[in-house]
């Protein structure tokens, strides 16, 4: 079974303007959700999408926001880019939605905002 | 809310000590707890999971039992590779949160042969 993969795996762009970020989970999985990592603040939630509704947020601003396609791809979008947004953006896989599900990961997208 | 408190490393260890990364954590309900490893360019893999109290999490010689009376889940390993060289997450679920997880600040380990 081919893992979550992500794209783009590297991603440079420029204060002001908006990116879109792609995840493709495991084949079979219905729940994906998305973090970010930064050196500073670690690894954080985004949000969690089961079955194309969001089912949790985490807090970030609305900036911030993601969909996912009845084939369970999910997208995530950041508007009006800030050099705050630079990190690593991981994204995970379950088959279930609920406590103590192994989540699957992705390499995670890079994204350098300059 | 919840939170997870792990040891800052980094941890530097010879090839064949034993290894120990502390980890506590607060939660209003009863989380399942996980340590999660990522290797240098990679995501995250998880390494082991324990889902009620008493509950021992094992996987590649690596464990962890699930404390309630200390909110602990602290990780362990007998005998560390130079492969064992990672950056170690311990992690929470909690019931109300779906598979929303909460994350440590991770602690990197650097094995030396």
């Amino acid at each position: 079974k081919a893992g979550v993969t992500q794209t783009p795996r590297y991603l440079i762009k420029t204060r002001g303007q908006q990116v879109t970020l792609s995840c493709s989970p495991i084949s079979g999985h219905r729940s994906v959700s998305w973090y970010q990592q930064t050196p500073g603040q670690g690894l954080q939630f985004l949000f969690e999408y089961f079955s194309e509704t969001q089912r949790n947020k985490g807090n970030f601003p609305g900036r911030f926001s993601g969909r996912q396609f009845s084939n369970s791809r999910s997208e995530m979008n950041v508007s009006t880019l800030e050099l705050g947004d630079s990190a690593l953006y991981l994204c995970a896989s379950s088959s279930e939605q609920g406590q103590g599900n192994e989540q699957f990961f992705g390499p995670g997208t890079r994204l350098t905002v300059l | 809310g919840d939170s997870v408190t792990q040891m800052e490393g980094p941890v530097t260890l010879s090839e064949e000590a034993f290894l120990t990364i502390n980890c506590t954590y607060t939660a209003t309900g009863y989380p399942s707890l996980f340590w999660y490893v990522q290797y240098p360019g990679e995501g995250l893999q998880l390494l082991l999971k324990a889902t009620k109290a008493d509950d021992k999490g094992s996987n590649k010689g690596f464990e962890a039992t699930y404390r309630k009376e200390t909110t602990s889940f602290h990780l362990e390993k007998g005998s560390v590779q130079v492969s064992d060289s990672a950056v170690y997450f311990c992690a929470l679920s909690d019931r109300a949160a779906g598979n929303k997880l909460t994350f440590g600040g991770g602690t990197r380990v650097l094995v030396k042969p």
